[in-house]
């Protein structure tokens, strides 16, 4: 069974550009959430998507949005990138969206911001 | 406010020796607590979790301790091998409660260094 699979995996942007990163689900999972990773912060919840509805969103600025499609599938977009935007990107799917269920993790998009 | 605490940033133990992680949590909210693994520039990697019905599980070389009323839960591995040095992250949901919401809050990791 394929894991969570996430591109692309590495990429570079410049201040003020655009970057949508994309998201697989494990098959069968219908819950796909999103987090940030940095030195300074750790890991930080940014938003979740259950059924193409995002359920909960955690505290970053509304540059930061994401979707999920019909099939699972989600993305997330960062509009007007800033140098603290540079950071790793992951995205997360549990099976139910039900809570108390295991979340499995992909291998992450890193972004670095020029 | 940190509502997740791993207060070691790092732990050195010996081969064959038990590993004790520790995690804190403020927030009476949690009620389902995981614990993940992770490699530079990898996602972490899913190890194992408990509810707060429960105050022990176990899995292989892996046991999860959890005292509710302390707010304080703990990850034993035993025994510990080279292969186990990684970043070790705790990680709290208010998910039963919540109505399935699946955020998790993390902890900002404790580094394990196993060595031969």
């Amino acid at each position: 069974k394929a894991g969570v699979t996430q591109t692309p995996r590495y990429l570079i942007k410049t201040r003020g550009q655009q970057v949508t990163l994309s998201c697989s689900p494990i098959s069968g999972h219908r819950s796909v959430s999103w987090y940030q990773q940095t030195p300074g912060q750790g890991l930080q919840f940014l938003f979740e998507y259950f059924s193409e509805t995002q359920r909960n969103k955690g505290n970053f600025p509304g540059r930061f949005s994401g979707r999920q499609f019909s099939n699972s599938r989600s993305e997330m977009n960062v509009s007007t990138l800033e140098l603290g935007d540079s950071a790793l990107y992951l995205c997360a799917s549990s099976p139910r969206g039900q809570g108390g269920n295991t979340i499995y993790f992909g291998e992450g998009s890193w972004l670095t911001v020029v | 406010d940190q509502q997740v605490k791993q207060n070691s940033p790092s732990l050195s133990v010996q081969e064959g020796r038990i590993s004790i992680l520790n995690c804190d949590y403020t927030n009476s909210m949690f009620d389902y607590f995981l614990w993940y693994k992770k490699y530079p520039a990898e996602g972490p990697t899913f190890l194992i979790s408990i509810s707060s019905i429960k105050d022990k599980n176990e899995d292989g070389r892996f046991t999860v301790f959890l005292n509710k009323s302390a707010k304080h839960l703990s990850l034993h591995i035993v025994p510990s091998q080279p292969g186990d040095s990684a970043v070790y992250f705790c990680a709290a949901s208010p998910s039963l409660t919540q109505g399935g919401s699946e955020k998790l809050v993390f902890g900002k990791g404790t580094k394990l260094t196993v060595n031969p």
